[in-house]
């Protein structure tokens, strides 16, 4: 009874060094997204997946990378991390649109804290 | 494009005193509505949604949200707020239809609760 789980849960980085957050949903759900999270501003979506193997660009995609290999996971990726990165990272899976799953909403996960010195 | 506005960024209740949060969308189609809430530390939790049907949606832990099309809002009411009802609230709208691609977040509203 998982659900969302994202690793690590914290984590801090110099400017200029490479990270992977890890996202995995045992859902079997076909939708996942990457938000993040910062002071005043809500949440805003980074890239997001309709299924594994494609994923897309959401409203801030600039600087980060995202791959989904197997369904049930989805990787955000800074290939160079930037103070502006500084942010707490959600994940969140969903069931397709389809009649059966029209009305299940998105689960979120705990999030990542992420610092960049 | 969608967009989500909470007008009032801090509301301070009285513990057993009533509450509503405001939350305007634009969108326009017939939008998918949410409600969550989150703890310090913590991630979001879904208090309600809106898909289709009647206008006032029940959800859990006693809060109902009503929507009216006509204003563009969606607010998010309590009879008796308690004070583990303090948090950030989170109004959201779909990005499209059902929010396959995502959802717009409104900036949030921190629920203070005096004894």
């Amino acid at each position: 009874n998982a659900g969302v789980t994202q690793t690590p849960k914290f984590r801090v980085l110099k400017t200029g060094q490479s990270m992977t957050l890890l996202c995995a949903q045992d859902m079997n759900h076909e939708y996942m997204y990457w938000y993040r999270q910062d002071p005043g501003m809500g949440l805003r979506l980074i890239h997001y997946s309709v299924g594994e193997g494609t994923t897309a660009k959401g409203e801030v995609p600039d600087g980060y990378n995202v791959s989904r290999l197997k369904k049930q996971n989805f990787l955000l990726g800074l290939e160079s991390a930037a103070p502006s990165q500084t942010s707490v990272y959600f994940c969140a899976s969903s069931y397709s649109l389809d009649r059966k799953h029209s009305n299940q909403p998105q689960h979120f996960g705990d999030g990542t804290r992420l610092s960049i010195l | 494009a969608q967009s989500v506005t909470q007008p009032d960024i801090h509301i301070t209740v009285s513990e057993g005193a009533s509450l509503e949060l405001r939350c305007n969308y634009s969108y326009g189609a017939t939008p998918y509505l949410f409600w969550y809430v989150q703890s310090p530390g913590q991630g979001l939790q879904l208090l309600l949604k809106y898909f289709s049907g009647d206008t006032l949606v029940q959800g859990i832990k006693g809060f109902e949200a009503e929507f009216k099309r006509s204003q563009s809002s969606f607010n998010l009411r309590k009879p008796s707020v308690h004070w583990s009802d303090a948090a950030e609230y989170f109004c959201a709208v779909g990005r499209s239809g059902g929010g396959a691609d995502g959802l717009t977040f409104g900036k949030g509203t921190h629920l203070i609760i005096q004894p």
